[in-house]
């Protein structure tokens, strides 16, 4: 168990629908990361999020968008959804996530959201 | 960009054979690399990691070394059981304006059979 916690675990909706996926991070981790991870496109780095603020973008659709609250927690919302945004969803998080010593850097995955879009 | 290349999959071996995955990288500056496992139905947990050239990263009988030179963190184990059967991703994670994105690699499959 690395501490993360995702929910839900699947999810199936229909085409044009919006979701939201949770996560909530290691305790005292203040960086939360969002990866994709499907069958044509591998394992994405979407965005992260340090301490509520964001910190760095990766090949995230403009239909996606997320959050990180003050408890840290952290939501991922996908809108419109397609059939190709049918996916497994990857919450991770960090001590740290800022330029400086790696090992502080190490990220810790949750179970993942499995998205099933219909 | 940065990028991750992986040797393709599957790789079947027998119970108690040599692993080698390889897996090379492309980065400017000096990344971290790792290697990330994926058991069936399951999320990525650290394997092993190394954070600077010549560095070797071992666990659970797996080691990898930074070789800077030819730009590689090869995946090794001396003998695999069936319980490694897995999913394994290499990946580096470079520091850009404050981030710390990991790239991963297509990821190896790997099946142990007795």
């Amino acid at each position: 168990d690395s501490g993360v916690t995702q929910t839900p675990k699947h999810l199936i909706t229909a085409t044009g629908q919006r979701v939201t996926l949770r996560c909530s991070p290691r305790s005292g981790d203040l960086s939360v990361y969002w990866y994709q991870q499907s069958l044509d496109q591998g394992l994405q780095f979407l965005i992260q999020y340090y301490n509520g603020e964001e910190r760095a973008k990766g090949n995230i659709l403009e239909r996606f968008s997320a959050q990180q609250f003050p408890d840290l927690h952290s939501e991922l919302n996908l809108s419109s959804l397609e059939l190709g945004d049918s996916a497994l969803y990857f919450c991770a998080s960090s001590v740290s996530g800022l330029a400086g010593d790696p090992p502080y850097n190490e990220q810790f995955f949750g179970p993942g959201t499995r998205l099933t879009v219909l | 960009g940065d990028s991750v290349t992986q040797m393709e999959g599957p790789v079947t071996l027998s119970e108690e054979a040599f692993l080698t995955i390889n897996c090379t990288y492309t980065a400017t500056g000096y990344p971290s690399l790792f290697w990330y496992v994926q058991y069936p139905g399951e999320g990525l947990q650290l394997l092993l990691k190394a954070t600077k050239a010549d560095d070797k990263g071992s666990n659970k009988g797996f080691e990898a070394t930074y070789r800077k030179e030819t730009t590689s963190f090869h995946l090794e184990k001396g003998s695999v059981q069936v319980s490694d059967s897995a999913v394994y991703f290499c990946a580096l994670t470079y520091v850009t304006g404050g981030g710390n994105k990991l790239t991963f690699g297509t990821g190896t499959q790997l099946k142990v059979e007795l």
